[in-house]
């Protein structure tokens, strides 16, 4: 799978819009985008993906550049519970099963 | 409802035992993996398994084995434990390959 490349940490205030960014600058034209977060002393959890164009869920919006090669995460609103690591991968189409966890970013939520 | 469970989610044990660790899931998913995230907080893959085929991480030593008894299970055995395997160890299931993947709440093992 293609590196991504993400801020170790962030931190955001409550009820306020955070905007999680990764840079993937060698991303190929199958690979997806994939985010997943892991809250403390918890397992990650899906969140969002998207291949070309922005998508959103009832969790996020996921912003997606044009060329592809960086995308932001977007929480509407933040709160306390949204305090995790956010993981941005890439999985290619063609590719085996496996996800490749980077560091991810450390999202800190400040009441 | 816990969609995807592990037991035991505390295992500590001596060097040289050997341990299993049970994953089971209700979601009806074909396709389940063995994660492990050491104390530097880094997740790597160690296994995927879909409909008997078994996809094995290069770096996954030898002493580690999945096995599934049914597709709702994959467990994982561990032959003589050493002080490095201490990790937390999860489980996940997706319904196909490349879907998203659930993740159990994780077996923290400790090997003194």
């Amino acid at each position: 799978d293609a590196k991504t490349t993400q801020p170790n940490s962030m931190e955001s205030n409550e009820e306020e819009p955070v905007h999680l960014p990764c840079n993937h600058s060698t991303i190929s034209g199958t690979d997806y985008i994939h985010w997943y977060r892991q809250l403390p002393s918890q397992g990650p959890e899906y969140v969002i993906h998207g291949l070309t164009s922005n998508v959103n869920n009832r969790m996020a919006s996921l912003a997606i550049a044009e060329d592809r090669k960086s995308s932001t995460l977007i929480l509407h609103r933040a709160t306390l519970r949204d305090a995790a690591v956010y993981y941005c991968i890439l999985r290619n189409l063609n590719a085996g099963n496996m996800l490749t966890f980077g560091g991810g970013t450390r999202l800190m939520v400040k009441p | 409802d816990t969609a995807v469970s592990q037991t035991p989610k505390y295992l500590v044990t001596q060097m040289g035992n050997d341990k299993s660790i049970k994953c089971e899931q209700n979601l009806g998913h074909d396709t389940m993996y063995w994660y492990k995230q050491d104390s530097k907080k880094f997740l790597k893959i160690m296994f995927s398994y879909n409909n008997k085929e078994l996809i094995i991480n290069e770096t996954v030593p030898n002493r580690f084995s999945p096995k599934s008894p049914d597709k709702a299970h994959l467990n994982l055995h561990i032959n003589s434990l050493e002080l490095g395997d201490s990790a937390v160890y999860f489980c996940a299931s997706s319904r196909r390959p490349r879907s998203e993947q659930y993740f159990g709440p994780g077996t923290r093992l400790t090997v003194t």
